[in-house]
């Protein structure tokens, strides 16, 4: 069946740093690839999507790129700010569910 | 603006109890999901629903049963409340979709039940 993996959280960084969060999948089709976000509080959201092998998802400064040979998704974003503050989910899909990795949380003190 | 609304944002509900988790999306979606969602876990599918009246279990589906009798609207019930029910339990939609593997979801705010 499909899955997906994260790396372990949580994250800390400073404002400005450079931030990566690794995902990995499995699956047996040709899935598209997301990442979701969960501020504080609120609901997940898409943050940004990729629907085949090397396509770029971006938005809001992160960038993931669709890695069929590595079976990757990573999530980066060069300079974070406070309001980073977050819990990021990788998520695929290869029919109408979506399977999602553990999530990360990511703090970014000022 | 797209909105899926569920109706409590907190529940504390007594072991052995039967609850309701309502859930309503306006965007004429036809696929509806809920999930679990706890720490270290991520989220955890325990049903969908393609269509009215059609139910599927996802990947945790023991204690819990669903309704679909309208498009817009998904329940979630637990037959029998236990205390590792609670949970943080999300509601989700997403259209159909034009091409394979291509479905983008959309989240209600979440409702937080304790079971006590």
């Amino acid at each position: 069946g499909n899955s997906v993996t994260q790396m372990e959280g949580p994250v800390t960084l400073s404002e400005e740093a450079f931030l990566t969060i690794n995902c990995t999948y499995t699956a047996t089709g040709y899935p598209s690839l997301f990442w979701y976000v969960q501020y504080p509080g609120e609901g997940l959201q898409l943050l940004l999507k990729a629907t085949k092998a090397d396509d770029k998802g971006s938005n809001k400064g992160f960038e993931a790129t669709y890695r069929k040979e590595t079976t990757s998704f990573h999530l980066e974003k060069g300079s974070v700010q406070v309001s980073d503050s977050a819990v990021y989910f990788c998520a695929l899909s290869d029919d109408y569910k979506l399977s999602f990795g553990a999530g990360t949380t990511v703090t970014v003190r000022a | 603006d797209v909105k899926v609304t569920q109706s409590s944002r907190y529940l504390v509900k007594r072991t052995g109890e039967k609850v309701f988790l309502e859930c309503v999306q306006d965007m004429d979606h036809e696929n509806m999901f809920w999930y679990r969602q706890d720490p270290g876990l991520g989220l955890r599918l325990i049903y969908f629903s393609y269509d009215v009246k059609m139910k599927e279990k996802g990947d945790i589906p023991e204690g819990y049963s669903v309704s679909r009798e309208k498009k817009e609207r998904f329940s979630l019930i637990l037959e029998s409340a236990s205390t590792n029910q609670t949970s943080m339990y999300l509601c989700a939609s997403s259209s159909a979709g034009t091409q394979i593997g291509y479905t983008e979801a959309f989240f209600g705010q979440g409702t937080r039940l304790t079971v006590v």
